[in-house]
């Protein structure tokens, strides 16, 4: 069965630091895995996916994410947060047998000034 | 191309009722799929749809249903409401069956049971 947990559901860092989002998965077959965004009161955007090509996935604002299956995590990084980063978000893995994404519980991110 | 639409954006409704929400996917896009957003249980899938057919499901009870148009638009329906149902439910579309996983979201629809 695959699954997907997010280590914490609330991360804080100050305008300018580098900001971490762990995101641990289980699957049994060769995941997709992504991570989206969901500004407050906005929909969810797709930051960025890893598809089995290059483990180091860049996606977009700056945001990045490294595959490591040895760890079975994909975290999200950037080198510098800034306040417009503020938001919730979800890791996600693909279940490709049956098609179905699943979810995590997201992590909400504050940037303080 | 215009994103994804959902209507109505907000929505009040009594216990027992009933609501239907629409979902118009991105142009050109044939599946379509619905998730319910709530603060302790995360984006839960509800369904998807593909040329009319629903294709997958999750674990929700049978008042939630929904169906899918010619034109790809889907619907949900929710019957006998009950408090716990109130929250974000979420539309998203993707190109086709092979791409499924990259989906664009809507902006969802509140709902909220009272």
């Amino acid at each position: 069965a695959q699954s997907v947990t997010q280590l914490d559901s609330h991360v804080s860092v100050s305008e300018g630091t580098p900001v971490l989002l762990r995101c641990n998965y289980s699957s049994s077959y060769s995941p997709s895995l992504f991570w989206y965004v969901q500004h407050p009161n906005k929909g969810l955007q797709l930051l960025l996916k890893y598809t089995s090509a290059a483990t180091l996935v860049k996606g977009i604002n700056g945001f990045e994410a490294e595959f490591k299956k040895s760890e079975t995590s994909f975290h999200l990084t950037k080198p510098s947060a800034h306040m417009s980063d503020a938001a919730e978000y979800f890791c996600v893995v693909y279940a490709g047998n049956n098609r179905k994404l699943i979810w995590g519980l997201g992590t909400s991110l504050a940037v303080n000034p | 191309k215009a994103g994804v639409t959902q209507t109505p954006r907000y929505l009040i409704k009594t216990r027992g009722q009933q609501v239907t929400l629409s979902c118009s996917p991105i142009s050109g896009h044939r599946s379509v799929s619905w998730y319910q957003q709530t603060p302790g249980q995360g984006l839960q899938f509800l369904f998807e749809y593909f040329s009319e057919t629903q294709r997958n499901k999750g674990n929700f009870p049978g008042r939630f249903s929904g169906r899918q148009f010619s034109n790809s638009r889907s619907e949900m329906n929710v019957s006998t409401l009950e408090l716990g149902d109130s929250a974000l439910y979420l539309c998203a579309s993707s190109l086709d069956g092979t791409s499924s996983y990259e989906q664009y979201f809507g902006p969802g629809t509140r709902l909220t049971v009272t």
